[in-house]
C-alpha cells in the first residue's frame, strides 16, 4: 500500500523560504503524478501544485505561481515543494497526494500524507 | 477560473440520508471526486469518477453527477460520518489545475 510522509514544515517569517519534502513508498513513484494541497485554518482544501511522473510538466495555482517550485527526485522517491516569498496567507497544513492513475495527472488523489504545518508569522 | 460551490453545512439525524451537493458550470461533463476529512486527519477519497467507491469505503456512500450539480449521498448516516466533505475536479480550460469546492461540514445530530 502506498505511504506518503511529509516533512519540513515550521515557523518562518514573512518573506522567508522553506522546503517541504514528501517521502513516498509502496508504489512505483515515477509512474504517478504527485500534487501538493494545503488547508489553511478555517478554510477548505486548496490545490497548490502538480508535477508529472517524469517531472517534465509542472502546474501551479495562481496564488503561488512565481513563488513556489515543485520538483521530484525519482531516484529517491521524494517530492519537494520549495516555497519562497512566504506570506501570512500561506499559513496552512500542506499535504502531498498521489494521483490515482498511472500517467500525468487528471485523476483522483487516492493516497495522502498526514501533512506538515507551515506557519508564516513575525 | 472554474468554481465549485458547496453548502457550508448539512445536518442529519443518525440513520437518515445526507445529500451534499457540488455545483459547477456544466459539471456533468467533468469527473468529480469526493474527499472526507476528519479533524486532525488527512483527507480520504470516498468517491471517484462521479460514482466509484474505492476499496474499503462502505456502500452507504454513493455519488451522482449531471447537469450543473454533483451529489454525494450518504445513506444510513452514522456518528462516525461526521466530517468535512469536499468535491474536486480538474479544469483544463487555460492550464491544468485541480479545483476543490469550499467543503461541507456534515453534522450528525
Amino acid at each position: 500500500e502506498a505511504q506518503l510522509s511529509e516533512s519540513g514544515g515550521g515557523l518562518v517569517q514573512p518573506g522567508g523560504s522553506l522546503r517541504l519534502s514528501c517521502a513516498a513508498s509502496g508504489f512505483t513513484f515515477s509512474s504517478y503524478a504527485m500534487t501538493w494541497v494545503r488547508r489553511a485554518p478555517g478554510k477548505g482544501l486548496e490545490w497548490v501544485s502538480t508535477i508529472s511522473g517524469s517531472g517534465a510538466s509542472t502546474y501551479y495555482a495562481d496564488a503561488v505561481k512565481g513563488r513556489f517550485t515543485i520538483s521530484r527526485d525519482n531516484s529517491k522517491n521524494t517530492l519537494y515543494l520549495q516555497m519562497t516569498g512566504l506570506r501570512a496567507e500561506d499559513t496552512a497544513v500542506y499535504y502531498c497526494a498521489k494521483d490515482g492513475a498511472v500517467g500525468d495527472g487528471y485523476s483522483d488523489f487516492d493516497y495522502w500524507g498526514q501533512g506538515t504545518l507551515v506557519t508564516v508569522s513575525s | 477560473s472554474y468554481v465549485l460551490t458547496q453548502p457550508p453545512s448539512v445536518s442529519v439525524a443518525p440513520g437518515e440520508t445526507a445529500r451534499i451537493t457540488c455545483g459547477g458550470n456544466n459539471i456533468g461533463s467533468k469527473s468529480v471526486h469526493w474527499y472526507q476529512q476528519k479533524p486532525g486527519q488527512a483527507p480520504v477519497l470516498v468517491i471517484s469518477y462521479d460514482s466509484d467507491r474505492p476499496s474499503g469505503i462502505p456502500d452507504r456512500f454513493s455519488g451522482s453527477n449531471s447537469g450543473n450539480t454533483a451529489t454525494l449521498t450518504i445513506s444510513r448516516v452514522e456518528a462516525g460520518d461526521e466530517a468535512d466533505y469536499c468535491c474536486q475536479v480538474w479544469d483544463v480550460t487555460s492550464d491544468l489545475q485541480a479545483v476543490f469546492g469550499g467543503g461541507t461540514k456534515l453534522t450528525v445530530l
